[in-house]
């Protein structure tokens, strides 16, 4: 089974610092993504990646960046969290047209 | 109108019944479908994939895809308490990388 693994399952940061997410996939994964998930407002797509080094911006890219050196490693950043960025962060990998493998989340409080 | 649509629910069954869950896009050119299981505090998991009209079957689950009317659903055989949990209907544009999600239906069943 494809395995994504997110680094870590609950995060408290405070406003203004600069925060890492790191999501790494186990299965040679061309595609990777990163959404955030609000109660009432479903998933919503951040950033996503379809090569190394490639990104693309998804709905809501203000306020975030990415990182892909590595194929299996795709990596979310907040520049300088704020309290709207409190979230679950999720990230998936997926095959073309095969539907995405979700990582366990990130549930990230900024305080 | 939003891309992909769900009845946020909760649609309520008594445990033994048939769950269905409907989902509308409105995308054309769209050419797979998915449906994830999302248990509160959880991060989504695939239970079902579709890419041809008619019905498809695993288990207690079938998927049913019609592209003329845009509409796919999820039948739940046999429903189970187990089953209590958001579903997210995904649907695969026509490039085949990138979902987009409804907002999901919670799905409750009663003992």
């Amino acid at each position: 089974d494809v395995k994504v693994t997110q680094s870590s399952r609950y995060l408290v940061k405070r406003t203004g610092e600069k925060v890492f997410l790191e999501c790494v996939q186990d299965m040679d994964h061309e595609n990777m993504f990163w959404y955030r998930q609000d109660p009432g407002l479903g998933l919503r797509l951040i950033y996503f990646s379809y090569d190394v080094k490639m990104k693309e911006k998804g709905d809501i890219p203000e306020g975030y960046s990415v990182s892909r050196e590595k194929k299996e490693r795709f990596s979310l950043i907040l520049e300088s969290a704020s309290t709207n960025q409190t979230s679950m962060y999720l990230c998936a990998s997926s095959l073309p047209t095969n539907g995405y493998t979700f990582g366990s989340g990130t549930r990230l409080t900024v305080v | 109108q939003k891309e992909v649509e769900q009845n946020s629910g909760p649609l309520s069954v008594p445990e033994g019944a048939i769950a269905s869950l409907n989902c509308t896009y409105s995308d054309r050119g769209s050419q797979s479908f998915f449906w994830y299981r999302q248990y509160s505090g959880k991060s989504p998991e695939l239970i079902m994939f579709i890419y041809s009209n008619g019905d498809k079957e695993d288990g207690r689950f079938t998927a049913q895809l019609n592209k003329a009317s845009q509409y796919v659903s999820l039948l739940i055989r046999d429903s189970q308490p187990s089953d209590s949990a958001t579903y997210l209907c995904a649907v695969e544009g026509k490039y085949g990388n990138k979902l987009v999600f409804g907002a999901g239906t919670i799905l409750r069943v009663k003992s």
